[in-house]
């Protein structure tokens, strides 16, 4: 089965540049988004198709792509941006999450 | 704007099965694809299935042989059967609406999620 690689985890500093990668196999090769979920709160789509940001998303969340790995960049991080991160993808008609990654900003 | 709301019993018995429905409201049912997805606890986001407006499903293949998944169009509502569930099957569960376009897949809506315990 298909599957998506995260870092478990991620430090950044307030005011600093948060990275979360997704790698998987041909990732190249197709559209990844990506979730922000707070502790208790239901999924927040931040990310979809690679790059693009819906409405109400700040613009210091942006998506990237290179070669079979996504990457979500959080640019001038703040306390609030401390959550679980998802990226998600597909494969063969099927939804395939990443394990998810802790952004924890200290 | 696309509001979902899951709802259903919180705690089911080990063997029987799990029964939840999410209305939609603020839009009609009768386009686009719908989902459930699952958080067990301590662990991260599982896709369960989707089902679209005219009734096609696809299922995770590690719950195929256990899940149902349904399409009221007339109450706008869709549901989610699990069947000789587990103590692994406890999670929150979500439904959300599904996009599908291009090829890309993802869900722009989500509902706020319900806790299923299963235990005896």
């Amino acid at each position: 089965s298909y599957e998506l690689t995260q870092p478990p985890s991620v430090s950044v500093s307030p005011g600093q540049t948060a990275s979360i990668t997704c790698s998987g196999d041909k990732l190249g090769d197709k559209d990844a988004c990506w979730y922000q979920q707070k502790p208790g709160q239901s999924p927040v789509l931040v990310i979809y198709q690679h790059n693009k940001r819906p409405s109400g998303i700040p613009e210091r969340f942006s998506g990237s792509k290179s070669g079979n790995t996504a990457t979500l960049t959080i640019s001038g991080t703040q306390a609030m941006d401390e959550a679980d991160y998802y990226c998600q993808a597909w494969d063969s008609s099927t939804v395939v999450f990443g394990g998810g990654t802790k952004l924890t900003v200290l | 704007q696309v509001q979902l709301q899951e709802s259903g019993p919180g705690l089911v018995r080990p063997s029987e099965t799990l029964s939840l429905t999410c209305t939609v409201s603020g839009g009609s049912i009768s386009t686009y694809y719908w989902s459930w997805i699952r958080r067990p606890p301590g662990k991260g986001l599982e896709w369960i299935g989707y089902i679209s407006y005219s009734g096609s499903t696809n299922f995770n293949p590690s719950l195929k042989s256990r899940v149902t998944i349904s399409i009221d169009t007339s109450k706008n509502q869709f549901s989610l059967r699990l069947s000789s569930v587990t103590a692994a099957d406890t999670a929150v569960y979500y439904c959300a609406r599904l996009i599908v376009v291009a090829g890309t897949y993802f869900f722009p809506n989500w509902g706020q999620g319900t806790l299923v315990t299963v235990s005896s």
